[in-house]
């Protein structure tokens, strides 16, 4: 069974540092890009950015591009979203999701974690 | 705003089909996908490729292209059918992804 184990919740500061994590398991993890969006609360999906784990090639939204960091471990088969500096803007759900393959389409799914950023 | 615009809100009787639309430039040149999101749930994938369906995906979900305009189409809308519904294509560019603003889909 495929699945994409998101780390938990967070709460920081603005300025602070943040990681979280998504865990690919039930294939072959190196073979499928995974992307990540964000849904800020009540608002719409937003894709943010798209890495293949297999060469680690990793494209940004222009919209996101300088703003997050996307990495990924092989080793253990997890993906990154990270930020140097959050702000209060980016308090918000963040999705992991896999492409299918040859097609520009999001199959399975994280479920999900909240980052709220607040003094 | 988004490159790929949808209607904010529809609605439709139990039984009855609806369409759901979403417009944007890249339709000429790239297919939709479809997602169904239902509250406090991550999203879950309806359509690919115009007019495909993921496993478990019922038979009355169905999409379609023409021109610059993408639409997902429920014929005999259910209950569980009441969820936000989000349109993703390429962008203009072909270089990156993105999502129209979203449906919210009322049956009543």
């Amino acid at each position: 069974e495929v699945q994409l184990v998101q780390s938990g919740a967070e709460v920081k500061k603005p300025g602070e540092s943040l990681k979280i994590s998504c865990k690919g398991s039930g294939y072959s993890f190196t073979d499928y890009w995974i992307a990540w969006v964000r849904q800020m609360p009540g608002k719409g999906l937003e894709y943010m950015g798209i890495i293949y784990p297999g060469d680690s090639d990793t494209r940004y939204s222009p919209s996101f591009q300088g703003q997050v960091t996307i990495s990924v471990d092989r080793s253990i088969r997890t993906a990154y979203l990270q930020w140097s500096s959050l702000r209060a803007s980016d308090t918000a759900m963040y999705y992991c999701a896999r492409r299918l393959p040859n097609y520009y389409s999001f199959e399975y799914w994280g479920q999900g974690t909240l980052v709220t950023v607040s003094s | 705003s988004s490159e790929l615009t949808q209607v904010p809100a529809v609605s439709v009787a139990l039984g009855q089909t609806v369409r759901i639309t979403c417009q944007g430039d890249s339709f000429r040149s790239y297919y939709a996908s479809w997602y169904q999101q239902k509250p406090g749930q991550a999203p879950t994938l309806v359509i690919y490729a115009k007019n495909n369906r993921p496993s478990g995906i019922p038979d009355r979900f169905s999409g379609s292209n023409s021109g610059n305009t993408a639409s997902l189409t429920i014929t005999g809308a259910q209950a569980e059918d009441e969820a936000d519904y989000y349109c993703n294509s390429r962008d203009r560019s072909g270089n990156h992804l993105v999502f129209g603003g979203g449906t919210k889909l009322t049956v009543l």
